[in-house]
C-alpha cells in the first residue's frame, strides 16, 4: 500500500493563478482531509469529506474548493492564489471518520505564492 | 468558538528527564484526543490516542490523561531520549466529525 500520496510536493504560483493540488489514498478509507499547516499556528482545516460526493468546510475553507467523485480521490483547488495561502498542506485519511479515528497523512505540498 | 489551546509552545529537556505538554479544548461534547508527532520535514504521525470513557492511557514511554472535567488532557514522556526531539500535536474532536488541533509544542531533548 501507498498509503496517502500528494502532489506536486512543491509548488510555486504568481498571484491570481490557480492549480489544484491532488490526494489519492489506496486504503479504501471514507474520511479525507485537507489541512494547512503554519508557523505557530498548528493544523487548520480547510475541508473534509466523509464519502464520495459529500463535502463540507472546515476552519478556514475560503478560497479553496473540493469535490470528491471517487474514494481514492480529493482534489484541493485554489481558486486564485493569494501570498496568504502560501504553505504547507498536508492531505489525510480515515478510516471511520475525522473525530473518531487515527488520521494517516500524506508527505504534504509546499506551496508558495508570489 | 471550538478551539484547542497548547503549551508550552517549547519545551527543552536534558536526556533521560520527564517531558509534559498540556493541551485544554472548548467543546464539552470532545471524546476523541489524539497525539501526534512531526519530525522536521515529515508528515504528522499519530502516537497515541484516548478516548473520553478512559482517564489515562500508557504505551511504553508515553501515557497520555484525560480530565473531562476541567476539559484538558497532557502527554507525558518518561526518559526521554534524542529522537523524542520533534513537533508534537494535540488534538480534540469536535461536532460535524471534525479534528482540531492546538499550535504544536517544539520538544528539544538535550543530550
Amino acid at each position: 500500500n501507498a498509503g496517502v500520496t500528494q502532489t506536486p510536493k512543491f509548488q510555486v504560483l504568481k498571484t491570481g493563478q490557480s492549480m489544484t493540488l491532488q490526494c489519492a489514498q489506496d486504503m479504501n478509507h471514507e474520511y479525507m482531509s485537507w489541512y494547512r499547516q503554519d508557523p505557530g499556528m498548528g493544523l487548520r482545516l480547510i475541508h473534509y469529506s466523509v464519502g464520495a460526493g459529500i463535502t463540507d468546510q472546515g476552519e478556514v475553507p475560503n478560497g479553496y474548493n473540493v469535490s470528491r467523485s471517487t474514494t481514492e480521490d480529493f482534489p484541493l483547488r485554489l481558486l486564485s492564489a493569494a501570498p496568504s495561502q502560501t504553505s504547507v498542506y498536508f492531505c489525510a485519511s480515515s478510516s471511520s471518520g475525522g473525530g473518531t479515528d487515527t488520521q494517516y497523512f500524506g508527505p504534504g505540498t509546499r506551496l508558495t505564492v508570489l | 468558538g471550538e478551539n484547542v489551546e497548547q503549551h508550552p509552545s517549547t519545551l527543552s529537556v536534558q536526556e533521560g528527564d520527564s517531558a509534559v505538554i498540556k493541551c485544554t479544548y472548548s467543546d464539552s461534547a470532545s471524546n476523541y484526543f489524539p497525539w501526534y508527532k512531526q519530525e522536521l520535514g515529515k508528515r504528522p504521525q499519530l502516537i497515541i490516542d484516548i478516548r473520553s470513557n478512559v482517564g489515562e492511557k500508557k504505551d511504553q514511554r508515553i501515557a497520555v490523561t484525560l480530565n473531562k472535567t476541567a476539559k484538558h488532557f497532557s502527554l507525558h514522556i518518561t526518559e526521554t531520549q534524542p529522537e523524542d526531539s520533534a513537533v508534537y500535536f494535540c488534538a480534540a474532536s469536535m461536532r460535524g466529525n471534525k479534528l482540531v488541533f492546538g499550535a504544536g509544542t517544539i520538544l528539544r531533548v538535550k543530550s
